[in-house]
């Protein structure tokens, strides 16, 4: 069965710290993993998006990770900001008719105080 | 540029009435659309897929049914709702054909409460 699981649940750091998320997958045959932000209502936006052949991808503060062989990735944020508070989700996918079924992670819910 | 729109964003709906919700996308000819609901506390989970018109993949067994009438329009409904249909419906399209399907966007969603 394809699953993806994340760590930690949820998570509390101050503003200005750095802090790392993590996902590991089932996900078979394995096509990308792309990592979302999603704040509280509003739809998932996309940070990284990485195939089987890339094990890093940066935007701005958001460097992902990923390890095919250990079905692992992870998220790192650095010098986090309020702004960074919200869900993030890990979303593996494979090939099938034509399109991409993403299974989806249950997210890590970010907190940044000030 | 492509954009993607639902509605309503908010819909409160008694137990065994039915739903339409609508999905758009605007800025891109035959894309790849998904229905998407969040319960509270859990992830997202694919209802739908739709790789054109009328050609509709169902991930998951339920009282809901989607269609598509238009090559830009995805359409989730259902006869009679059920009080477990409560939850954050959203929509996203993806380009189709080669590596740029990678990626998909999500539309704003829909606050459905079943009462």
């Amino acid at each position: 069965k394809n699953q993806v699981e994340q760590s930690p649940q949820s998570l509390i750091i101050l503003e200005g710290k750095n802090c790392t998320l993590q996902c590991n997958y089932t996900v078979s045959p394995f096509s990308n993993l792309r990592w979302y932000k999603q704040d509280t209502g509003r739809g998932p936006v996309s940070l990284t998006i990485m195939t089987f052949s890339e094990n890093t991808k940066s935007n701005g503060r958001y460097t992902a990770t990923l390890d095919a062989d250990t079905k692992q990735s992870s998220l790192h944020i650095t010098a986090s900001q309020l702004s960074d508070s919200a869900s993030y989700i890990c979303v593996v996918s494979f090939p099938s008719g034509g399109s991409y079924i993403p299974t989806f992670g249950r997210g890590t819910s970010l907190i940044v105080h000030p | 540029s492509q954009t993607i729109h639902q509605w309503p964003a908010t819909l409160v709906q008694p137990v065994g009435s039915p739903l339409s919700l609508e999905c758009t996308v605007e800025g891109t000819s035959n894309p790849n659309l998904y229905w998407y609901r969040q319960a509270a506390g859990r992830g997202l989970q694919l209802l739908f897929y739709s790789v054109g018109i009328g050609q509709i993949s169902s991930e998951v067994p339920q009282n809901l049914s989607a269609s598509r009438p238009q090559d830009r329009q995805f359409i989730l409904s259902s006869k009679k709702l059920l009080l477990s249909d409560s939850g954050f419906y959203l929509c996203a399209w993806s380009p189709a054909g080669g590596r740029s399907n990678y990626e998909q966007y999500f539309g704003p969603g829909t606050r459905l409460t079943v009462t």
